[in-house]
């Protein structure tokens, strides 16, 4: 069965520091898709990234960094030079693909809450 | 333009009372979900229409009723709701319907009350 295990369930920092957030998932599937989600508090999730299970190049957007290991099934978003605006909610999904003519559902983690602290 | 609109933003509802939260997106995408969210807790799928037709139903209960008019719009039909069923309630949208693992973007979502 398909799961996501964010295992950080709350992460304070204080502002300029780097924090990586931890994503680990299970799956059968030899196709599938990881993405990272960032719900601020006005509840809107806004997506950061996608990243398929053939590639493993990492991944930097900015302040944004992503660490794909197929060998450790981890996925983990690191932020470096944090700031305020960047407490949220993160969610790491699992997309099980279906091909039998259906969309994706996405499973999500239990998110892990970023503080950042001025 | 990467924008889910959601209709109404907050919502307070009684028990007898039927309502309908919308959604609408024009990105072209041919998959619409609807989530239900908990306090707390990660979004659960609830519905998904594929190229307008409903594809996924998560066992949802019969007094959620979706509706797909056209494949910019979404709805979801409320009849005789819980307490329990108070949550945040996000619809999105995706590309691409076959599987392919397109990006799923999310509205802002309705923060409904039922009394």
């Amino acid at each position: 069965a398909q799961k996501v295990t964010q295992a950080q369930t709350e992460i304070s920092v204080v502002e300029k520091e780097d924090v990586t957030l931890d994503c680990v998932y299970e799956t059968r599937d030899t196709t599938y898709y990881l993405f990272w989600y960032k719900q601020p508090p006005s509840g809107e999730l806004v997506f950061l990234i996608r990243r398929n299970s053939f590639d493993e190049q990492n991944e930097i957007s900015g302040r944004y960094s992503w660490n794909f290991q197929k060998s450790t099934s981890s996925f983990n978003f690191t932020i470096t030079a944090s700031q305020v605006v960047d407490s949220a909610v993160y969610f790491c999904a699992l997309s099980e693909v279906n091909y039998g003519g259906a969309t994706n559902k996405l499973i999500f983690g239990t998110g892990t809450l970023l503080a950042v602290q001025p | 333009d990467t924008e889910v609109t959601q209709t109404p933003k907050h919502l307070v509802m009684g028990m007898t009372n039927k309502k309908s939260l919308k959604c609408e997106q024009h990105m072209g995408h041919r998959a619409m979900y609807w989530y239900k969210q908990k306090a707390k807790k990660p979004p659960e799928l609830m519905f998904v229409y594929s190229y307008e037709k409903l594809s996924i139903n998560e066992s949802v209960p019969s007094r959620f009723s979706p509706e797909c008019p056209n494949s910019s719009l979404l709805n979801l039909h409320l009849h005789a709701l819980q307490p329990e069923d108070s949550a945040l309630y996000l619809c999105a949208s995706s590309q691409d319907g076959q599987g392919m693992g397109t990006e799923a973007f999310f509205g802002q979502g309705t923060r409904l009350t039922v009394v």
